[in-house]
Order: C-alpha cells, then structure tokens, then sequence
C-alpha cells in the first residue's frame, strides 16, 4: 500500500463547477500538508498549506484535513479553464515529502 | 515571495559527457534544498537531500557518483550528471526549504531542467 493515495483522473470539469481533489494517507505521523499545481513540463507551484486537522481557505481554493481519517481535500470554486493541470498532494512528519501521484484537471470552457 | 530558480530550462547533451544544473533560492535562504525526477506522467522522485555545508543524502538506488551534488551556500546547489546516458533523460526538479520563518515546512519548488542525451 502507497503512503499516498491519489486518484490520477482525468478529472473533466465544465468551467464554473466545483472541483474536489482528494488524497488518503496511511501515515499517522503526518502533519503538514500541502497542495501543489503543477502545468505541463513546469515545476510544482505551491497553493495551499495546512498544518493539523482543519480548513483553510484561500480566495477560490479551500484546504481541507481530517486527520481522525487520513484524508484530505482541496476544493477549487468558479473552475477556470486555466485551472487545468496536475493537482499534487504532498505530506510530511518528520522525514521526507511524500507526494501523490498527481491528478490531471480538465477544466472545458 | 518564496521563488526557486533553476538553470538551464532545458539542455542536450551527447552521451558521456556532464551536465551542470543549478537550482538557487532568489529570496529566501535555505538550508535543505532537494533534488527530484520526474518522468512523464509521473511523480516526482526523490534523488536527493542536500543541506548546505555538508554531504547530500541519496535516496536509495541513486548513485552518488553519477548525481554529484553540491550544496555551497544558502541560496545555490547544483546537480551534476556525469558520463549521462541516454537513460538519464528526464525533468530534473530542485526544491528548497526556508531557513527560518513560520513556513520552515514548505518546499518551493524550481521550474525544473529538461534534460536530453543523444
């Protein structure tokens, strides 16, 4: 079993909708949790950290963490078509990042 | 704020020789600075963790004498690939981590290197 776990899509969403990207984790000692957006043949670019269990919110995007049950979300309001890309989740304890595989956005005008 | 440079954006090289890639944090120093590979379609791969100063730490299964990693101050590390092979074409990705401050956890990331071998 991976330490992350993350659905690769491809998610295809009309523009406007609500996008929900998810991840499950393994790894109690977890405690920081990010999400990265990363283009075509471009580096991760970070959106959204969160430390613990709890929501954060960040103009259209919002962070989620529940810890009691490994699992996190990151949802994406008003999709733009220019919010299409590879979603990567990524966590760490006391050791290394661990990322997800990624999930590919569509999102279609 | 936070920005991770990286140079060059691609190269392509012939088979046996070295490439050089600098990875440097423009606005913040950091102490931890990472190196990743990414095939296409795929996550990033850990290489390698290097902290300034001292010795990078290799992931498993990565040789230290081909990825030679150099760590020299806060804001620079570089990634050697020496006597690349056509195999060692990849998206290389460095990473850094703030020194100080309330985000001490977060990496940032660099546009990464495309590299090719002919």
């Amino acid at each position: 079993q991976k330490e992350v776990e993350q659905d690769p899509g491809p998610l295809s969403v009309p523009e406007g909708a609500i996008v929900s990207l998810n991840c499950t984790y393994s790894n109690s000692a977890f405690q920081y949790f990010m999400w990265y957006r990363q283009y075509s043949r471009k580096g991760p670019e970070l959106l959204m950290y969160t430390y613990s269990s709890g929501n954060k919110e960040d103009g259209r995007f919002t962070a989620q963490v529940d810890k009691s049950s490994k699992y996190i979300s990151l949802f994406i309001r008003d999709s733009q078509p220019s919010d299409s890309a590879t979603y990567l989740c990524a966590m760490r304890g006391f050791q290394k990042l661990v990322f997800g595989t990624g999930t590919r956005l569509l999102v279609s005008p | 704020g936070a920005v991770v440079s990286q140079h060059p954006s691609w190269v392509i090289c012939k088979s046996g020789t070295s490439v050089k890639i600098e990875c440097r944090s423009l606005d913040f120093q950091a102490t931890t600075m990472f190196w990743y590979r990414q095939f296409p379609k795929q996550s990033l791969m850990l290489m390698a963790t290097s902290n300034e100063g001292s010795k990078a730490t290799y992931e498993q299964g990565v040789e230290k004498d081909k990825f030679l990693i150099n760590h020299a101050s806060l804001t620079l590390s570089t990634l050697t690939v020496t006597s690349a092979h056509p195999e060692d074409s990849s998206f290389y990705i460095c990473s850094a981590r703030d020194r100080v401050g309330t985000e001490i956890q977060v990496q940032y990331f660099g546009p990464g290197t495309r590299l090719t071998v002919t």
